[in-house]
């Protein structure tokens, strides 16, 4: 079954403990991204990926880093987590950019105390 | 930069009324390309339509239909014969060539329809 899987789903952690989201696909999908939705704010698009080893910030990248070793994953490092960072993430790929449609995981929900 | 409006933050509607979702855009660019997505209450995100700049033909697939207008900027998505199945949080995004080389993609802010039987 074609799918992005994010793990974990459910996280909650204190202010300052490295955390990494895990985020895979399965369909050899070029294009990879991450998001964050808010109440009010919708989804805001934090880094995405053209392919293996190229990445770049979108418009909330402060305080998240990424990295595209592998065509299939694009893991989330939040190296010193906040809590305005507390929100809801989402994981997409598409075939090749953001001109085609995205096929999104399933969120993980983070908790920043 | 490129903008995208959803200026209804909640429409509430009677089952098999007809709704209609608004959303508006900025755009420097002249080919860009235009989304809705769908996230029912159980959270996931699901893709509904893309629309390039150059088609502004309408389309229609069952009860869904949308209305493409470059001279006001705008995408609008319209439920015909609203189901409670329709219930769910609707988003608007854009993407082109001159924000990221069509790499960023705008969400607008979504707009929650409630159908209640």
């Amino acid at each position: 079954e074609a799918q992005v899987t994010q793990n974990p789903r459910y996280l909650i952690t204190v202010t300052g403990k490295k955390l990494t989201v895990t985020c895979s696909q399965n369909m050899n999908h070029e294009y990879m991204s991450w998001y964050r939705q808010d109440p009010g704010l919708g989804l805001r698009q934090i880094y995405y990926s053209m392919n293996v080893e190229v990445t770049d910030k979108g418009d909330v990248p402060e305080g998240y880093k990424v990295s595209r070793k592998e065509k299939r994953n694009f893991p989330l490092i939040l190296e010193s987590p906040s809590p305005n960072q507390t929100s809801l993430y989402f994981c997409a790929s598409s075939i090749a950019g953001g001109i085609y449609e995205q096929y999104f995981g399933p969120g993980t929900r983070l908790t920043v105390t | 930069a490129q903008k995208v409006t959803q200026a209804q933050t909640e429409i509430s509607v009677v089952e098999k009324e007809d709704v209609t979702l608004d959303c508006v855009y900025e755009t420097r660019d002249t080919t860009y390309y235009l989304f809705w997505y769908k996230q029912p209450p159980s959270g996931e995100l699901v893709f509904l339509i893309r629309r390039n700049s150059f088609d502004e033909q309408n389309e229609i697939s069952g009860r869904y239909s949308w209305n493409f207008q470059k001279s006001t900027s705008s995408f609008n998505f319209t439920i015909t014969a609203s189901q409670v199945v329709d219930s769910a949080v609707y988003f608007c995004a854009l993407s082109g060539p001159n924000s990221g080389g069509y790499q960023k993609v705008t969400f607008g802010t979504g707009t929650k329809l409630q159908v209640i039987p």
